[in-house]
Protein backbone atom coordinates (compact mmCIF):
# COMPACT_ATOMS: atom_id res chain seq x y z
CA UNK A 1 0.00 0.00 0.00
CA UNK A 2 0.93 3.45 -0.62
CA UNK A 3 1.08 6.68 2.01
CA UNK A 4 2.55 10.18 2.21
CA UNK A 5 3.26 11.83 5.27
CA UNK A 6 2.95 15.66 5.60
CA UNK A 7 4.70 15.68 9.66
CA UNK A 8 4.10 19.24 9.82
CA UNK A 9 0.42 20.04 10.20
CA UNK A 10 0.96 24.15 10.13
CA UNK A 11 4.17 26.58 9.68
CA UNK A 12 3.75 30.00 10.21
CA UNK A 13 7.11 32.42 9.04
CA UNK A 14 7.67 35.74 9.05
CA UNK A 15 7.75 37.12 5.06
CA UNK A 16 11.40 36.96 3.16
CA UNK A 17 11.97 33.77 5.58
CA UNK A 18 12.57 30.33 3.74
CA UNK A 19 10.63 27.91 4.60
CA UNK A 20 10.97 23.91 3.42
CA UNK A 21 8.11 21.74 3.88
CA UNK A 22 8.57 17.91 4.53
CA UNK A 23 7.41 14.70 2.32
CA UNK A 24 8.22 11.03 3.21
CA UNK A 25 6.43 8.67 1.27
CA UNK A 26 6.19 4.99 1.73
CA UNK A 27 5.58 2.97 -1.82
CA UNK A 28 6.43 -1.18 -3.03
CA UNK A 29 6.90 0.12 -6.24
CA UNK A 30 9.90 1.02 -8.15
CA UNK A 31 8.02 2.93 -10.97
CA UNK A 32 6.19 5.90 -9.20
CA UNK A 33 5.45 9.58 -9.64
CA UNK A 34 5.52 12.26 -7.03
CA UNK A 35 3.56 15.87 -7.07
CA UNK A 36 3.35 18.73 -5.00
CA UNK A 37 -0.33 21.18 -5.16
CA UNK A 38 -0.98 24.35 -3.99
CA UNK A 39 -4.35 25.05 -2.23
CA UNK A 40 -4.54 28.99 -1.73
CA UNK A 41 -7.84 30.23 0.32
CA UNK A 42 -10.09 30.08 -2.79
CA UNK A 43 -9.76 26.52 -2.56
CA UNK A 44 -8.97 25.51 -6.32
CA UNK A 45 -5.95 22.70 -6.08
CA UNK A 46 -3.01 24.15 -8.17
CA UNK A 47 -0.69 21.93 -9.86
CA UNK A 48 3.29 22.76 -8.77
CA UNK A 49 5.17 19.98 -9.77
CA UNK A 50 6.01 16.36 -11.26
CA UNK A 51 8.79 14.28 -10.34
CA UNK A 52 9.30 10.25 -11.29
CA UNK A 53 11.01 8.21 -9.17
CA UNK A 54 13.66 7.54 -12.21
CA UNK A 55 15.09 11.54 -11.69
CA UNK A 56 16.67 12.24 -8.82
CA UNK A 57 17.68 15.48 -10.28
CA UNK A 58 16.65 18.48 -7.88
CA UNK A 59 14.14 21.21 -9.23
CA UNK A 60 14.33 25.22 -9.25
CA UNK A 61 11.81 27.23 -10.29
CA UNK A 62 12.19 30.46 -8.89
CA UNK A 63 12.03 30.72 -5.51
CA UNK A 64 10.20 26.98 -5.48
CA UNK A 65 12.98 24.27 -5.52
CA UNK A 66 12.47 20.39 -4.76
CA UNK A 67 14.38 18.29 -2.78
CA UNK A 68 13.97 14.45 -4.23
CA UNK A 69 16.26 11.70 -2.26
CA UNK A 70 14.70 8.36 -2.82
CA UNK A 71 17.43 7.06 0.19
CA UNK A 72 15.31 8.31 2.52
CA UNK A 73 11.60 8.20 0.24
CA UNK A 74 11.56 12.11 0.48
CA UNK A 75 10.16 14.69 -1.41
CA UNK A 76 10.69 18.07 0.78
CA UNK A 77 10.00 21.40 -1.32
CA UNK A 78 11.42 24.80 -0.36
CA UNK A 79 10.11 28.04 -0.86
CA UNK A 80 13.16 31.11 -0.67
CA UNK A 81 12.09 34.66 0.48
CA UNK A 82 8.40 33.39 1.28
CA UNK A 83 6.21 36.35 0.48
CA UNK A 84 2.99 36.45 2.06
CA UNK A 85 0.55 35.27 -1.54
CA UNK A 86 2.43 31.85 -0.39
CA UNK A 87 -0.07 31.55 2.10
CA UNK A 88 -1.90 28.09 1.25
CA UNK A 89 -2.45 24.85 2.50
CA UNK A 90 0.38 22.81 0.59
CA UNK A 91 -0.08 18.83 -0.73
CA UNK A 92 2.44 16.27 -0.99
CA UNK A 93 0.89 13.22 -3.43
CA UNK A 94 1.80 9.75 -5.01
CA UNK A 95 1.01 7.27 -7.70
CA UNK A 96 2.36 4.18 -8.75
CA UNK A 97 2.57 3.36 -12.45
CA UNK A 98 -0.05 1.50 -14.25
CA UNK A 99 1.10 -1.53 -16.19
CA UNK A 100 0.93 -0.18 -20.13
CA UNK A 101 1.89 3.46 -18.85
CA UNK A 102 -1.69 4.61 -17.97
CA UNK A 103 -2.60 6.95 -15.07
CA UNK A 104 -3.78 6.51 -11.48
CA UNK A 105 -5.65 8.04 -8.69
CA UNK A 106 -3.01 10.56 -6.26
CA UNK A 107 -2.36 9.13 -2.62
CA UNK A 108 -2.07 12.46 -0.66
CA UNK A 109 -0.51 13.52 2.13
CA UNK A 110 -2.37 15.51 4.82
CA UNK A 111 -1.55 18.57 3.73
CA UNK A 112 0.46 21.77 5.69
CA UNK A 113 -1.17 25.03 6.38
CA UNK A 114 1.65 27.49 5.34
CA UNK A 115 1.16 30.83 6.91
CA UNK A 116 3.33 33.66 5.88
CA UNK A 117 2.71 37.15 7.97
CA UNK A 118 4.06 40.09 7.10
CA UNK B 1 -8.59 27.35 -22.37
CA UNK B 2 -11.13 26.28 -19.76
CA UNK B 3 -10.34 24.25 -16.73
CA UNK B 4 -12.01 21.96 -14.93
CA UNK B 5 -15.64 22.64 -13.87
CA UNK B 6 -17.56 21.66 -10.94
CA UNK B 7 -21.32 22.11 -10.67
CA UNK B 8 -22.84 23.64 -8.01
CA UNK B 9 -19.85 24.62 -5.94
CA UNK B 10 -22.08 24.18 -2.64
CA UNK B 11 -25.02 21.75 -1.99
CA UNK B 12 -26.53 21.44 1.63
CA UNK B 13 -29.11 18.71 2.08
CA UNK B 14 -31.16 16.90 4.37
CA UNK B 15 -29.74 13.28 5.66
CA UNK B 16 -31.46 10.77 3.20
CA UNK B 17 -31.72 12.77 0.63
CA UNK B 18 -30.28 12.55 -2.74
CA UNK B 19 -27.38 14.98 -4.41
CA UNK B 20 -25.88 14.90 -7.72
CA UNK B 21 -22.37 16.67 -8.61
CA UNK B 22 -21.39 17.43 -11.59
CA UNK B 23 -17.78 17.67 -13.40
CA UNK B 24 -16.97 18.87 -17.22
CA UNK B 25 -13.19 18.08 -17.28
CA UNK B 26 -10.75 19.85 -19.78
CA UNK B 27 -11.68 19.45 -23.26
CA UNK B 28 -10.13 16.64 -24.82
CA UNK B 29 -8.85 14.76 -21.06
CA UNK B 30 -9.47 10.90 -21.70
CA UNK B 31 -8.63 10.82 -17.47
CA UNK B 32 -11.04 12.06 -15.21
CA UNK B 33 -11.50 11.84 -11.27
CA UNK B 34 -13.33 11.75 -8.50
CA UNK B 35 -11.77 12.54 -4.93
CA UNK B 36 -13.11 13.59 -1.79
CA UNK B 37 -12.10 15.30 1.26
CA UNK B 38 -13.82 15.31 4.65
CA UNK B 39 -13.12 17.43 7.23
CA UNK B 40 -9.41 17.36 9.09
CA UNK B 41 -8.77 14.36 6.53
CA UNK B 42 -6.62 13.51 3.86
CA UNK B 43 -7.87 14.04 0.10
CA UNK B 44 -9.24 10.54 -0.67
CA UNK B 45 -9.52 9.07 -4.27
CA UNK B 46 -12.62 7.78 -5.19
CA UNK B 47 -12.72 6.69 -8.99
CA UNK B 48 -11.01 6.92 -12.28
CA UNK B 49 -12.73 6.91 -15.46
CA UNK B 50 -10.49 6.38 -18.93
CA UNK B 51 -13.51 8.05 -21.32
CA UNK B 52 -16.56 6.23 -20.33
CA UNK B 53 -15.31 3.64 -18.99
CA UNK B 54 -14.58 2.94 -14.84
CA UNK B 55 -10.80 2.17 -14.47
CA UNK B 56 -10.67 2.13 -10.73
CA UNK B 57 -13.82 2.81 -8.41
CA UNK B 58 -11.58 1.15 -5.62
CA UNK B 59 -11.88 4.55 -3.40
CA UNK B 60 -15.47 4.63 -3.41
CA UNK B 61 -17.51 4.28 -0.46
CA UNK B 62 -20.13 1.70 -0.46
CA UNK B 63 -22.92 1.40 -2.78
CA UNK B 64 -24.71 4.74 -2.09
CA UNK B 65 -22.42 6.66 -4.27
CA UNK B 66 -22.80 6.73 -8.28
CA UNK B 67 -20.56 8.01 -10.61
CA UNK B 68 -21.20 8.04 -14.79
CA UNK B 69 -19.72 9.47 -17.37
CA UNK B 70 -21.69 9.48 -20.43
CA UNK B 71 -20.04 9.72 -23.79
CA UNK B 72 -16.97 10.19 -22.17
CA UNK B 73 -17.12 13.74 -21.90
CA UNK B 74 -18.73 15.16 -18.52
CA UNK B 75 -19.13 13.37 -15.26
CA UNK B 76 -21.86 12.91 -12.44
CA UNK B 77 -21.43 11.00 -9.08
CA UNK B 78 -24.88 10.82 -7.02
CA UNK B 79 -25.19 10.38 -3.79
CA UNK B 80 -28.50 8.16 -2.28
CA UNK B 81 -29.55 8.26 0.25
CA UNK B 82 -26.81 10.91 1.84
CA UNK B 83 -25.48 10.28 5.38
CA UNK B 84 -24.21 12.78 7.61
CA UNK B 85 -20.43 11.40 7.49
CA UNK B 86 -20.91 12.52 2.95
CA UNK B 87 -20.19 15.58 4.20
CA UNK B 88 -16.88 17.30 2.48
CA UNK B 89 -15.45 18.84 -0.31
CA UNK B 90 -15.88 16.51 -3.32
CA UNK B 91 -12.86 17.42 -6.02
CA UNK B 92 -13.19 16.31 -9.63
CA UNK B 93 -9.56 15.91 -12.07
CA UNK B 94 -8.88 15.65 -15.84
CA UNK B 95 -5.90 14.65 -17.07
CA UNK B 96 -4.58 13.32 -20.94
CA UNK B 97 -3.75 10.53 -21.80
CA UNK B 98 -0.49 10.46 -24.01
CA UNK B 99 3.44 9.39 -23.28
CA UNK B 100 5.47 9.61 -20.30
CA UNK B 101 3.27 7.95 -17.70
CA UNK B 102 1.55 9.46 -15.42
CA UNK B 103 0.53 13.18 -16.43
CA UNK B 104 -0.35 15.77 -13.78
CA UNK B 105 -4.16 16.31 -12.61
CA UNK B 106 -5.80 19.43 -13.57
CA UNK B 107 -8.19 19.81 -10.41
CA UNK B 108 -11.56 21.80 -10.57
CA UNK B 109 -12.76 23.89 -7.85
CA UNK B 110 -14.45 21.42 -5.71
CA UNK B 111 -18.71 20.85 -4.47
CA UNK B 112 -18.59 21.35 -0.89
CA UNK B 113 -21.66 19.31 0.42
CA UNK B 114 -22.89 19.27 3.56
CA UNK B 115 -25.76 16.99 4.60
CA UNK B 116 -27.63 18.29 7.78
Amino acid sequence: AQKVTQAQTEISVVEKEDVTLDCVYETRDTTYYLFWYKQPPSGELVFLIRRNSFDEQNEISGRYSWNFQKSTSSFNFTITASQVVDSAVYFCALSEARSGGGADGLTFGKGTHLIIQP
Amino acid sequence: EAGVTQFPSHSVIEKGQTVTLRCDPISGHDNLYWYRRVMGKEIKFLLHFVKESKQDESGMPNNRFLAERTGGTYSTLKVQPAELEDSGVYFCASSPIGLGGQREQFFGPGTRLTVL
